[in-house]
């Protein structure tokens, strides 16, 4: 069965970095991407970024970037979201999920997250 | 960015009723709409894709509809297990964002 383990919690001073590992299991790597997303406490859930895991294309909102790097490794089917220049306000749990996009027809895209890991809490604080 | 905004922030409803959750998006997002549920210290939960499409192994008693702006997630006969935050998500817009989501107990 898909399955995505990710690694365990994480405390960090403010202008620290923190890197997060997924590790998958039970489907081909390389013909889906994952997705990082966190979730802040008592907020919503909030996209971080994205990677493919055939070709490692990225990308991120403005908000992350220069600060998030997503990396996978194929040998060990694992992706990895690292964060620099931690703040406060990035205290969140950090979840990594599997992102299936299909194209049913060329006018159309399927894009959504099937499979999530546990979750990591990441705590930044002085 | 879209911004996706989801009303009642929460609500509270009795075992086997009809709850009906609703998400606007700022502009239109075509059927470009997912929903999830995501239970207390467990990893969210896809429902419902592409507006109206029930992801493997939900149960039937949760639909979908709505295209454009206005979508809406509906359970049909609450159950118990069903207390949980519901988050609607549009997609293929950069960057992809999340309702402030509903939060659903038993009354």
């Amino acid at each position: 069965q898909v399955q995505l383990v990710q690694s365990g919690s994480e405390m960090k001073k403010p202008g620290a970095s923190v890197k997060v590992s997924c590790k998958t299991s039970g489907y081909t790597f390389l013909s889906y991407g994952i997705s990082w997303l966190r979730q802040a406490p008592g907020q919503g859930l909030e996209w971080v970024g994205w990677i493919g895991a055939y070709n490692g294309d990225s990308n991120s909102p403005q908000k992350f970037q220069g600060r998030v790097i997503m990396t996978i490794e194929t040998s060990t089917n694992t992706a990895y979201m690292e964060m620099r220049n931690l703040r406060s306000d990035d205290t969140a749990v950090y979840y990594c999920a599997r992102r299936v996009i299909v194209l049913p027809t060329a006018l159309k895209v399927v894009d959504y997250f099937d499979y999530w890991g546990q979750g990591t809490l990441v705590t930044v604080s002085s | 960015d879209i911004q996706m905004t989801q009303s009642p922030s929460s609500l509270s409803a009795s075992v086997g009723d009809r709850v009906t959750i609703t998400c606007q998006a700022s502009q239109d997002i075509n059927n470009y709409l997912n929903w999830y549920q995501h239970k207390p210290g467990k990893a969210p939960k896809l429902l419902i894709y592409d507006a109206s499409n029930l992801a493997t192994g939900v149960p039937s008693r949760f639909s979908g509809s709505g295209s454009g702006t206005d979508f809406t997630l509906t359970i049909s006969s609450l159950q118990t297990e069903d207390i949980a935050t519901y988050y609607c998500q549009q997609y293929p817009n950069f960057p992809i964002t999340f309702g402030q989501g509903t939060r659903l107990d038993i009354k």
